[in-house]
Formats: C-alpha cells, structure tokens, sequence
C-alpha cells in the first residue's frame, strides 16, 4: 500500500507570493495533519483535519489555512510568504484506533519550501 | 502548555558505542510519549512509544521507559551502528481533546562512525 505523499517535493517561492502544498493520506485514514519544520528545529504542528473538520490549529497567522476534500485528501495554502515560512512542510496521516483515541500518526516525506 | 525538551547533538559514538538520548516532557495531563527517527532526506517514522508510566517501548534495539516521577523518556541503544545515523525526536501526545498533536523536541542528531 502506498504510504502518505505529498506533492511537490522541492518548490522556490519569493516573499509576498502564495502557495500549495497537497497531501493524500494511507488509504482509509481520515485525519490528515500539518506541521512545519525548520532547519535545525522539530516540527511543530500547524492544523488536523478529520472528516473534512479543523480540528485542531497551532499558533500561526492567519495567513496559513488548509482543507480537507471528501477523498480525504487535504491542501496546506499559505499566503504572503515571508523568508521565515522557508521549512519543510509534513503532513501526517491517521485513522481513530478507539472511540475518540488517534492511532499512529504516518508522516509524508515532506515539502521543502524556500521563499527567497 | 506542553513541552519536551531534548539533549542537544550532535552525537558522534563509535560503532558499537552505548547510546543515550536525554528527553525530559512537561505536560499538563497524562501524555503518550514517542521517539521519532528521521533519516536524511526523508519524513519522520515512529520508532517506538509508551502510553502510561513505567511502560517500556522497544524496537530495532532501541528502548525508552515512561518515568512519570522524573518526566523523562530516554532513548537508549546497547549497541550502536552507522546505519543508526539520523536525527532522533522526543514527543508527546496529550490524551485529552481526541485529538491527534504532537509536541516535539528539536531533536538530536546521532553521527556512528566506524
């Protein structure tokens, strides 16, 4: 089975510009979650997303948003990129393993954005 | 709010060196806590984790026990090789929320030569 791929895989942006970032989860998970990571630090978790529904945000501007589409695939957009949104971007799949209980969460080989 | 806070690398052993990775978490409730490898150039995969205290994950001979009295998950290895070379992440989970975020170190990276 495929794992989770993300989509594209390296991409240069220069600031005030707009991007996408496109993640499909495991086959049959429903969660799909982002986090940024930059050089040299842990990721740090950006949205989740289960069933279509934020349900989760960490502490970024306004200028990042995401959605998640019936096939359960989700987009991370961020806009008015500013040099420090360089990072790599992961996105992490996942399926309930109990009632309101989250199973292991898969992560993606990640998006590089540099924004020169 | 939640935090983990890892040992700083680099880490340079020798093959076949004893490893221990320092990782201690503050939490507000009852955390699941996980190690993380990643590889480079590549995504991060689970390596092992323990979801209440005094439970030990293990995997690939890498071991870490949940000590809730010292709010600590260290990662150790008997025995390491080079191609353990990689950079090791420390994280929690909060069980509250149904949610499914994870709060992570900054990592460690780990350097075997022969």
């Amino acid at each position: 089975d495929a794992g989770v791929t993300q989509s594209p895989t390296h991409l240069i942006k220069t600031r005030g510009q707009h991007v996408t970032l496109r993640c499909s989860p495991i086959s049959g998970h429903k969660s799909v979650s982002w986090y940024q990571q930059v050089l040299g630090q842990g990721p740090q978790f950006i949205f989740q997303y289960y069933e279509k529904e934020e349900r989760g945000r960490g502490n970024f501007p306004d200028r990042f948003s995401a959605r998640q589409f019936p096939n359960y695939s989700s987009e991370l957009n961020v806009n008015a990129l500013l040099l420090g949104d360089s990072a790599l971007y992961l996105c992490a799949s996942s399926d309930l393993a109990g009632p309101r209980v989250h199973g292991e969460l898969f992560f993606g080989e990640g998006s590089r954005l540099t924004v020169l | 709010g939640n935090s983990v806070t890892q040992m700083e690398g680099p880490v340079t052993l020798s093959e076949e060196a004893f490893l221990t990775i320092n990782c201690t978490y503050t939490a507000t409730g009852y955390p699941s806590l996980f190690w993380y490898v990643q590889y480079p150039g590549e995504g991060l995969q689970l390596l092992l984790k323990a979801t209440k205290a005094d439970d030990k994950g293990s995997n690939k001979g890498f071991e870490a026990t949940y000590r809730k009295e010292t709010t600590s998950f260290h990662l150790e290895k008997g025995s390491v090789q080079v191609s353990d070379s990689a950079v090791y992440f420390c994280a929690l989970r909060e069980l509250t929320g149904g949610g499914n975020k994870l709060t992570f170190g900054t990592g460690t990276q780990l350097k075997v030569e022969l």
